[in-house]
């Protein structure tokens, strides 16, 4: 593929809702992170894989928020019970190993009323 | 105190002036710099990494870094209007973890 694709790019939720984000990154990269970027703001980290292996979730905001990778490729970021301060522009990033050379997709806007 | 800190700006050149962006870190185990480029509704693009103590060049940038003050600069040569766009520092964070951490970015307009 030519780059790292998230989606859907827009996603409107209501309070409450569940909602799952998807991305599919560079074939080849080991390393896939999630990043919750605010308006105005730099990208937060939230989770890293290295293949299928969750090793680090330390950003995850709380437990409603879950990441899975489950054949170190596609991976999907699953938000339970949506709130309002859920409301950031998701970004996934890919790269060959490691946080050398992110590339990110362009991310899922998502917007909880 | 955030981990990684940059004027959120605007800073506002002309046209073919130097641009300087600025970025302050708090991890001392940090072992390497990087800075992306944002246009605006876009994705992060990467454009420099440093990781020696220094300057680094490549065409109209240059990266530097201070590991003794904590500081890492970018310099933007003959500025030009397709360079406005917000510029994030990030920095690789100290240990064994794979984790970045951006700073908040600096919003840079060229004026023409």
């Amino acid at each position: 593929g030519a780059g790292v694709s998230q989606s859907p790019r827009y996603k409107v939720a209501k309070r409450g809702q569940d909602v799952a984000l998807r991305c599919d990154p560079i074939s080849g990269h080991v390393s896939l992170f999630w990043y919750q970027q605010a308006l105005g703001q730099g990208p937060e980290f939230l989770t890293y894989f290295q293949n299928e292996a969750q090793l680090d979730k330390s950003g995850l905001p709380s437990d409603r928020f879950f990441a899975e990778r489950p054949e170190g490729s596609v991976s999907t970021l699953k938000i339970q019970r949506t709130q309002q301060e859920d409301s950031a522009v998701y970004l996934c990033a890919s790269s060959l190993q490691g946080y050398e050379k992110l590339f990110f997709g362009s991310g899922t806007q998502l917007s909880v009323l | 105190q955030k981990e990684v800190e940059q004027n959120s700006g605007p800073l506002s050149v002309p046209e073919g002036a130097i641009a300087s962006l600025n970025c302050t870190y708090s991890d001392r185990g940090s072992q390497s710099f990087f800075w992306y480029r944002q246009y605006s509704g876009k994705s992060p693009e990467l454009i420099m990494s440093i990781y020696s103590n220094g300057d680094k060049e490549d065409g109209r940038f240059t990266a530097q870094l201070n590991k003794a003050s904590q500081y890492v600069s970018l310099l933007i040569r003959d500025s030009q209007p397709s360079d406005s766009a917000t510029y994030l520092c990030a920095v690789s964070y100290g240990g064994a973890t794979n984790k970045l951490i951006f700073g908040t970015g600096t919003l840079l307009a060229v004026q023409p």
